[in-house]
Formats: structure tokens, C-alpha cells, sequence
């Protein structure tokens, strides 16, 4: 079945420094989302990306989506300790938004 | 709108007890999906119903299984609980292609 594998499980930094986060898909998506999760919370929405070579910004975040639709990266500029959490990719297949495939994520961490 | 409710919060059970979970998405949602969490296997798809129906399903045994009511409630059942199943049960209802998380409920099997 689809696999997403996501990189680093783990990130620590320092306030003001970037942060990248991978995600590499086992099939071609049809689309891809990312997610935040908070210490304690539910993962919360982020974005959506739909088209080969996508690129999308929010605030310091940006969201890229490879030309072959098999990999995405989340890149924070100048991380702030608000950005501490998960950050989840989830990638459909086959048209469908609901059943989605989750990476792993990764546990950003920043020290102030 | 409301946001997603799960309930109960918090359960504590000992094996091979069964446990029901409910889920109420956001009013006019009519997907509602459910997720397992746990710190080694990250979030696992359990199924999706949409209108009553099961339309996706992942990769788990029978024993855990999930109806949806004609008012889009959903709820999510696992029989004879086993040690491995304690986790935080996620449900997500559908907007136009987002998911709506709620707050999950936590089991703990004992």
C-alpha cells in the first residue's frame, strides 16, 4: 500500500533559525496535505497542494510540491516558539481526500 | 460552527473488554473519519463512512469497527481490547477537502 515517509522524526533549533521538513511518497499523489499538531492537541489543517512543481506561502511557511507529485517540504523562515509541534504531510491517491496517508511527522522543537 | 466532539475524553479499560467511541462532526460535514495515534506508528487511517456508508477502510483487524447515524454521528467500536490498541482515537469530519480534527479520546487499556 501508499507510504509516507517523513524527515527528520525530530528537529531542535534555536529562535530565529529555519526549519525544513521532508516528505517522500512510495506513489504518485493526487494531492497533499500538511497538518500542525500541538504538545497536547489535534492536528489542525495547514494547507492543501494540488498541482506539479506547487509552491505556496503562509506567513514564514512555505510548502513545495514536487514536479513528479511524490514529494512536499514544509520550510519555516526565522522559527518563533510558537512554531513548536508536529508537523504532519498527508497524501491522497485515486482522487479521494478521505483517506488520507499520514507521514510520521516531525517534533520541532525551539529553543527561545 | 462547532467544532468536532468526541466523546468520551479519557477511558480506561482491561483486555478484552469492549469500548464505544463517539464522534459528532461539524454541522453540514457528512465525512467523518477515524484515526489511531500512537508515539510509534503515527497516525493510521482505521475507516471513512459517508452517508451511513463505509466508503474507505485501512488496515486493521475486525475488531475494530464504525457505524454512521442519518444525522452524520459516527461511532467507532473495538471488541476484545488488547494492550496494544491504547491510544488516542482521532475523528475528522470533511469539509470541501480539509479535515476537521476534534479533540480525540485517549484510551488506555490495562
Amino acid at each position: 500500500g501508499q507510504q509516507v515517509m517523513q524527515i527528520p522524526q525530530y528537529q531542535h533549533v534555536q529562535e530565529g533559525e529555519d526549519f525544513t521538513t521532508y516528505c517522500n511518497s512510495s506513489t504518485t499523489l493526487s494531492n497533499i496535505q500538511w497538518y500542525k499538531q500541538r504538545p497536547g492537541g489535534h492536528p489542525v489543517f495547514l494547507i492543501q497542494l494540488v498541482k506539479s512543481g506547487e509552491v505556496k506561502k503562509q506567513k514564514r511557511l512555505t510548502f513545495q510540491f514536487g514536479e513528479a507529485k511524490k514529494n512536499s517540504s514544509l520550510h519555516i523562515t526565522a522559527t518563533q516558539t510558537t512554531d513548536v509541534g508536529t508537523y504532519f504531510c498527508a497524501g491522497s491517491s485515486g482522487g479521494s481526500n478521505y483517506k488520507l496517508t499520514f507521514g510520521k511527522g516531525t517534533l520541532l522543537t525551539v529553543n527561545p | 460552527k462547532a467544532g468536532v466532539t468526541q466523546t468520551p475524553r479519557y477511558l480506561i479499560k482491561t483486555r478484552g473488554q469492549q469500548v464505544t467511541l463517539s464522534c459528532s462532526p461539524i454541522s453540514g460535514h457528512r465525512s467523518v473519519s477515524w484515526y489511531q495515534q500512537t508515539p510509534g506508528q503515527g497516525l493510521q487511517f482505521l475507516f471513512e463512512y459517508f452517508s451511513e456508508t463505509q466508503r474507505n477502510k485501512g488496515n486493521f483487524p475486525g475488531r475494530f469497527s464504525g457505524r454512521q447515524f442519518s444525522n452524520s454521528r459516527s461511532e467507532m467500536n473495538v471488541s476484545t481490547l488488547e494492550l496494544g490498541d491504547s491510544a488516542l482515537y482521532l475523528c475528522a469530519s470533511s469539509g470541501e477537502y480539509e479535515q476537521f480534527f476534534g479533540p480525540g479520546t485517549r484510551l488506555t487499556v490495562l
